[in-house]
Parts: structure tokens; C-alpha cells; sequence
């Protein structure tokens, strides 16, 4: 596609349940990125894909978070028994590689609200 | 880890002046991005600037890499460019990872 999509754009839920937040990169990149905005901040780092696997989870705040990108291409983000915390943009980006000089684009974000 | 600081947090301007905002860094980096948020949350890609200088219309960036800054001019500022203005540097963690660090940025509101 032209450009990162995510959906849905807008997401609520009641505390406790489980959501899923899907990211289509622009097509061709490898490498594929989950950051979390909170209202007034920037965004922050939750993980990363090269390709199939996730190179870096460090940014997982705990283990109710977990990501998957079986084929290579398209992510979801899964969020097991939500919080009010977890309420946040999540944005997804995009590399074509992963080196140094690799510019992201960034997808327009699912606004997740936690009833 | 590494920490980035934008100033100022908030600038208000009159359509048609000029602004300078800056981005602080506390390592040395090897990439550095400027993006534009706008009132709609997207986040738009300005600059990728390592060092130097780069100038797009009304918008240019300077990179001093050896004393760890960033700034993005912007000319004749217009209604269109109110939103929030990122920095961001790569970390390099396990492997060839790239996240990024972003700073707080700068909300820029242009009045017209």
C-alpha cells in the first residue's frame, strides 16, 4: 500500500477484556516497529520486527503484551486482560531495512480507550 | 539509555514568523529524525538528519553531531504547521535493532 495502515482507528473496551490491534506496513519493508503514546508524550518503544520474528521485545511493559507478524508482513498487537493504563495511541512504523539510515513511517495509530 | 530533550515544550506564534526549536541529545547518534504530529495524530516524516543541513520549502533542519543538538527552522509559519514537533534518535539494542527514543516535543500553535 502507500502508506502503514492500522485498525481500527479507534478502539474501547471495558477492563479486562482482550483486544487486537492489526498493523499493514508499506509494502516490501522488513522491518516493523509497535510504539505506545500516552496523552502529552511521545511515543515509546514496545517492540520490533525483522522479517518474522520479534528481534526486540524489551519494551513490553509486562506479559499481558504480546505481538505476532507470522508471514513476514502484516502485525497484530494483543493486549490480554486490559487495563485502564493501557489506554493509549499505539502507532505502528515501518523501515525497508533495519539499518542505521533506515527512515520509519508511521501508521495514523489506534486510540485505545479502557473503560 | 539515551535521553533526547526538546525546547521550548510550547510556542505560540503569529502566521507568518519564524520559529527555532531544538532537540538535545545526551550520546552520540548515527540518525536523527524530525516528524510533525498533526492535530489528527499522524505523524508525519520531516527530516532524517544525521549531520549537516537539509531544507525542505519553508522548513529546514541542522544536525551538529559533535555536540549533540538538532534544529528545525520553519519560515513563514502558517495555520497548517500548528501540531507537535518530534525529535527522535535510533537505540541500538540486541542485533541491527533501530527503535526509536522520541523526545516530549514541541506543541507549536500558529495563529492566524
Amino acid at each position: 500500500g502507500a502508506g502503514v495502515s492500522q485498525t481500527p482507528s479507534n478502539k474501547v473496551t471495558e477492563k479486562g477484556k482482550y483486544v487486537e490491534l492489526r498493523c499493514d506496513p508499506i509494502s516490501g519493508h522488513t522491518a516493523l516497529y509497535w510504539y505506545r503514546q500516552s496523552l502529552g508524550q511521545g511515543p515509546e518503544f514496545l517492540i520490533y520486527f525483522q522479517g518474522t520474528g520479534a528481534a526486540d521485545d524489551s519494551g513490553l511493559p509486562n506479559d499481558r503484551f504480546f505481538a505476532v507478524r507470522p508471514e513476514g508482513s502484516v502485525s497484530t498487537l494483543k493486549i490480554q486482560r486490559t487495563e485502564r493504563g493501557d489506554s493509549a495511541v499505539y502507532l505502528c512504523a515501518s523501515s525497508l531495512g533495519s539499518g542505521v539510515s533506515d527512515t520509519q513511517y508511521f501508521g495514523p495509530g489506534t486510540r485505545l480507550t479502557v473503560l | 539509555g539515551i535521553q533526547v530533550e526538546q525546547s521550548p515544550p510550547d510556542l505560540i506564534l503569529q502566521e507568518g514568523a519564524n520559529s527555532t526549536l531544538r532537540c538535545n541529545f545526551s550520546d552520540s547518534v548515527n540518525n536523527l529524525q524530525w516528524f510533525h504530529q498533526n492535530p489528527w495524530g499522524q505523524l508525519i516524516n520531516l527530516f532524517y538528519i544525521p549531520s549537516g543541513t537539509k531544507q525542505n520549502g519553508r522548513l529546514s533542519a541542522t544536525t551538529v553531531a559533535t555536540e549533540r543538538y538538532s534544529l528545525l527552522y520553519i519560515s513563514s509559519s502558517q495555520t497548517t504547521d500548528s501540531g507537535v514537533y518530534f525529535c527522535a534518535v535510533p537505540i541500538i539494542s540486541s542485533g541491527s535493532a533501530r527503535q526509536l527514543t522520541f523526545g516530549s516535543g514541541t506543541q507549536l500553535t500558529v495563529l492566524p
